[in-house]
């Protein structure tokens, strides 16, 4: 059975853009939560969804948005674009997101803002 | 709010030397603990969780933890290293606030010399 998977690998974007990154969950999972790793950290929580509603959000700023799709796909949003977005952006699925499940994690996406 | 915080940011070791990660926890409800492994330019792999089983948790590669309440600690063990297991290393606990999410230590970057 497939992973999760990302898209893209990897993108470049200026300050001030906006960008869409792209996560499928794991055949069968109807969590989606995403993470962002800076260089040298560990990831952060950004938000979690379920069933297609918002279920969790970290702290971070309005400019980062998400949604969940019918098919538990899930997008996640960044507008105007600071150099301080760049990072590795995770995505994880799970079964149901209890607390016993175990998260699975996608490959990632690197952004880079100049 | 639970927490993890990993102890050295680097370790190195000798290729079948003992290898020993640290990580404790703050919780104040019993925690669901994981340790993930991370390779370059890779997303995250699970390598052992505890959920209130038993203490002593077997992983993936040879990996184990043991869950110690009174210390608050989950340090991750591998008897024998082997080249391939440098990477980098990631506690975590399951936090119960604000949706299904999980919160990561600062990673411990593992070095194996020949």
């Amino acid at each position: 059975d497939a992973g999760v998977t990302q898209s893209p690998t990897h993108l470049i974007k200026t300050r001030g853009q906006h960008v869409t990154l792209r996560c499928s969950p794991i055949s069968g999972h109807k969590s989606v939560s995403w993470y962002q790793q800076v260089l040298g950290q560990g990831p952060q929580f950004i938000f979690q969804y379920y069933e297609k509603e918002e279920r969790g959000r970290g702290n971070f700023p309005d400019r980062f948005s998400a949604r969940q799709f019918p098919n538990y796909s899930s997008e996640l949003n960044v507008n105007a674009l600071l150099l301080g977005d760049s990072a590795l952006y995770l995505c994880a699925s799970s079964i149901q997101g209890r607390n016993t499940d175990t998260q699975y994690f996608g490959p990632g996406t690197r952004l880079t803002v100049l | 709010a639970q927490s993890v915080t990993q102890l050295g940011s680097h370790v190195s070791v000798s290729e079948g030397a003992l290898v020993l990660l640290r990580c404790n926890y703050s919780s104040s409800v019993p925690p669901y603990l994981f340790w993930y492994v991370q390779y370059p330019n890779q997303g995250l792999q699970l390598l052992l969780k505890y959920t209130s089983a038993a203490t002593l948790v077997k992983g993936i590669n040879g990996f184990e933890a043991e869950f110690k309440k009174s210390e608050t600690s989950f340090h991750l063990t591998k008897p024998s290293a082997h080249m391939s297991d440098a990477a980098e290393y990631f506690c975590a606990v399951r936090d119960y606030t604000g949706g299904f999410k999980t919160i990561f230590g600062a990673g411990t970057r593992l070095f194996v010399k020949a």
